[in-house]
C-alpha cells in the first residue's frame, strides 16, 4: 500500500510569486484534503476535493486554489504569494468525500520572503 | 459551532511516568473526536478516534482517551510515558455542514519527556 507523498519537500519563494504544491494520494483513495499549518499553530483546512470537484472549503481567499486529476492526485495553487503564507503545507487522503479517517503526507514546508 | 480546546500548551512528564493530555469539546450534538500526533518534520499521524460506539478508545502505541459528556472532554493519557512520545498532540473535530467534512484541530500540546 503506497501512502500519501508531497512534493517538494522545502521550496523558498519571494513575495508576489506563484506556487503549485503536489499530493499523490494513498492508493484507493479518492478524496485529498489540504490544509495549512502555521509556526507553532494547528492545520487550518483550506479545501478538499473529491471527484475532481472542490468538496467544501475553509476560510481562504481564491488565491488559493486547486485540482484534482483523474489519478486522484491533487495540485495546491497559491497566487500573489504574502509573507504569511509561510507554512507547512499538508495534504490529507481519505475515501468518498470522508473526513473521518485521513491519512497524512509529510508536508510541504513554503516560505515566502 | 463546534470546537476543541486543548488546555495545556506545553506538558513534560518523566520518562515512566503517566501521561495527561486534554481536551474539551463543544458541540450541540455527539462529535465525532480525534487525537493525532506530530513528530519533528514528519505528518501527522492518528492515534485514535471516538464515534460514540464506546466512550473509552484505545489508541496505538498505549495512548487512551474518555469521552465524558458531562464534561465536555476528551482527555488523552497513557500509563507510562516512552522517550519516542515527545511530540507535539492535536486535539480533533470533526465537522460536517451540508455534507462537506472538515477537521478542525485543537492548537496543540507540545509533550516533552525528562529522562
Amino acid at each position: 500500500e503506497t501512502g500519501v507523498t508531497q512534493s517538494p519537500t522545502h521550496l523558498i519563494k519571494t513575495r508576489g510569486q506563484q506556487v503549485t504544491l503536489r499530493c499523490s494520494s494513498q492508493s484507493g483513495h479518492n478524496t485529498v484534503s489540504w490544509y495549512q499549518q502555521a509556526l507553532g499553530q494547528g492545520p487550518q483546512f483550506i479545501f478538499q476535493y473529491y471527484r475532481e470537484e472542490e468538496n467544501g472549503r475553509g476560510n481562504f481567499p481564491p488565491r488559493f486554489s486547486g485540482l484534482q486529476f483523474p489519478n486522484y492526485s491533487s495540485e495546491l495553487n497559491v497566487n500573489a504569494l504574502e509573507l504569511d503564507d509561510s507554512a507547512l503545507y499538508l495534504c490529507a487522503s481519505s475515501t468518498s468525500g470522508s473526513s473521518y479517517e485521513q491519512y497524512f503526507g509529510p508536508g510541504t514546508r513554503l516560505t515566502v520572503t | 459551532a463546534q470546537s476543541v480546546t486543548q488546555l495545556d500548551s506545553h506538558v513534560s512528564v518523566s520518562e515512566g511516568t503517566p501521561v495527561l493530555l486534554r481536551c474539551n469539546y463543544s458541540s450541540s450534538y455527539s462529535p465525532s473526536l480525534f487525537w493525532y500526533v506530530q513528530h519533528p518534520n514528519k505528518g501527522l499521524q492518528l492515534l485514535l478516534k471516538y464515534t460514540s460506539a464506546a466512550t473509552l478508545v484505545k489508541g496505538i502505541n498505549g495512548f487512551e482517551a474518555e469521552f465524558k459528556k458531562s464534561e465536555t472532554s476528551f482527555h488523552l493519557t497513557k500509563p507510562s510515558a516512552h522517550m519516542s512520545d515527545a511530540a507535539e498532540y492535536f486535539c480533533v473535530v470533526l465537522i460536517s455542514n451540508f455534507g462537506n467534512e472538515k477537521l478542525t484541530f485543537g492548537t496543540g500540546t507540545r509533550l516533552t519527556i525528562i529522562p
